[in-house]
């Protein structure tokens, strides 16, 4: 167990629809990363947060949006949603921030979405 | 940013031999160089990592080896199991700003028996 939490495990839903997706990271750490894994592809990085601020970007979509809420929890919101949004989505952590750099992130088991 | 290119895409070895993955990165301030291994279906866990001070790392059948000028690090595994058998990444690390880390498309690792 990596100390990161997803939730749900499992997702279905039908094209157009919206979703929100949770991450409870492990405790202490400030920073939350979002990733995008498609069926036989790597790890496409969406976003990241740092002690509840946008720290970067990544190849997120427009219809994808984001926050970190005060008690460091993320969700991933993602709307409009199309049959090629169906993924592997997973969260991971880390302390890494300001003053510290050269931690190690722990991902959580993912939420698998599928868009029917 | 930061790009991480990562070779090969997949890699077959026979049972006992040596597996060799080796990755690029773009950003000479990068400074931190973990090594992910995912299994099918399951979340991607840190075997082993390295940072920008130091050139070599081992952890018993495992190695990884960094070469900042040439900005070029590689994953060695000796000794393979079928249980090495699953997608490696690489990622590299910016030394400032986001501390985003960013990875390599994955190497699928096939030992055979």
């Amino acid at each position: 167990d990596s100390g990161v939490t997803q939730t749900p495990k499992h997702l279905i839903t039908a094209t157009g629809q919206r979703v929100t997706l949770r991450c409870s990271p492990r405790s202490g750490d400030l920073s939350v990363y979002w990733y995008q894994q498609s069926l036989d592809q790597g790890l496409q990085f969406l976003i990241q947060y740092y002690n509840g601020e946008e720290r970067a970007k990544g190849n997120i979509l427009e219809r994808f949006s984001a926050q970190q809420f005060p008690d460091l929890h993320s969700e991933l919101n993602l709307s409009s949603l199309e049959l090629g949004d169906s993924a592997l989505y997973f969260c991971a952590s880390s302390v890494s921030g300001t003053g510290k750099v050269n931690t190690e992130a722990f991902f959580g088991q993912g939420t698998r979405l599928t868009v029917v | 940013g930061e790009n991480v290119e990562q070779h090969p895409s997949t890699l077959s070895v026979q049972e006992g031999d040596s597996a060799v993955i080796k990755c690029t990165y773009s950003d000479s301030a990068s400074n931190y160089f973990p090594w992910y291994k995912q299994e099918l279906g399951k979340r991607p866990q840190l075997i082993i990592d390295i940072r920008s001070n130091v050139g070599e790392k081992k952890d018993q059948r495992i190695a990884v080896t960094l070469n900042k000028t040439a900005k070029h690090f590689s994953l060695h595994i000796t000794e393979t199991q079928p249980e090495d058998s699953a997608v490696y990444f690489c990622a590299a690390r910016e030394g400032a700003g986001s501390y985003q880390l960013t990875f390599g498309k994955g190497t699928k690792l096939s030992v055979i028996p």
